[in-house]
């Protein structure tokens, strides 16, 4: 069945970096595009970055466009989400999701949890 | 950016109850809309698309109905899984896709 696992969260200080990971399974993971989705502690969902199938186009959210920077590996079945100049404000759940006939998200990772705090 | 404002922000039901969810886009969506369910350290689950299509393995007691600006998620005989947060989702500027705000449904 299509899974994704996302990976990499963690405790990160203001200013510092770290890399999302979203290993897909169960779908031809290039022809689809995917999604960052965020949650953080005790909010609602925020759309961070989308990525095309083929990596030719990127989006972003304002609020991240500039510090983050989505990619893939087709050869490898993974999204990244790299994340710079991490703020407080940047503390959430990050979930990749993948679309379907860009109508819905389904189905959702479980998410990894990025914590910046000094 | 599309906005999506849902109301209401919290809800209070009894087990048995009926209860509806509206969604209000700040501009017309025609029917690019859809629903999701989070329950508590959860990743959200797609309940409803298109507006009005059940998504395989949703339950019927849950609906969707509206096209352009409003929109509603109806639960007909709420049951003791059915309490959690809902939002809806816009796709209409896909990809920037936006969500409301959410709907917290609790126990009376």
């Amino acid at each position: 069945q299509v899974q994704l696992v996302e990976s990499g969260g963690g405790v990160v200080q203001p200013g510092g970096s770290l890399r999302l990971s979203c290993a897909a399974s169960g779908f031809t993971f290039s022809s689809y595009g995917m999604h960052w989705v965020r949650q953080a502690p005790g909010k609602g969902l925020e759309w961070v970055a989308f990525i095309r199938y083929d990596g030719s186009n990127k989006y972003y959210a304002d609020s991240v466009k500039g510090r983050f920077t989505i990619s893939r590996d087709n050869s490898k079945n993974t999204l990244y989400l790299q994340m710079n100049s991490l703020r407080a404000e940047d503390t959430a759940v990050y979930y990749c999701a993948k679309p379907q006939e860009a109508r819905r998200f389904d189905p959702w990772g479980q998410g990894t949890l990025v914590t910046v705090s000094s | 950016d599309i906005q999506l404002t849902q109301s209401p922000s919290f809800l209070s039901a009894s087990v048995g109850d009926r209860v509806t969810i509206t969604c209000r886009a700040s501009q017309g969506i025609s029917s690019y809309l859809a629903w999701y369910q989070q329950k508590p350290g959860k990743a959200p689950k797609l309940l409803i698309y298109a507006a009005s299509t059940l998504q395989s393995g949703v339950p019927s007691r849950f609906s969707g109905s509206g096209s352009g600006t409003e929109f509603t998620l109806t639960i007909s005989s709420l049951q003791p899984e059915d309490f959690a947060t809902y939002y809806c989702q816009q796709l209409n500027s896909y990809p920037r896709i936006t969500f409301g705000q959410g709907t917290r449904l609790e126990i009376k």
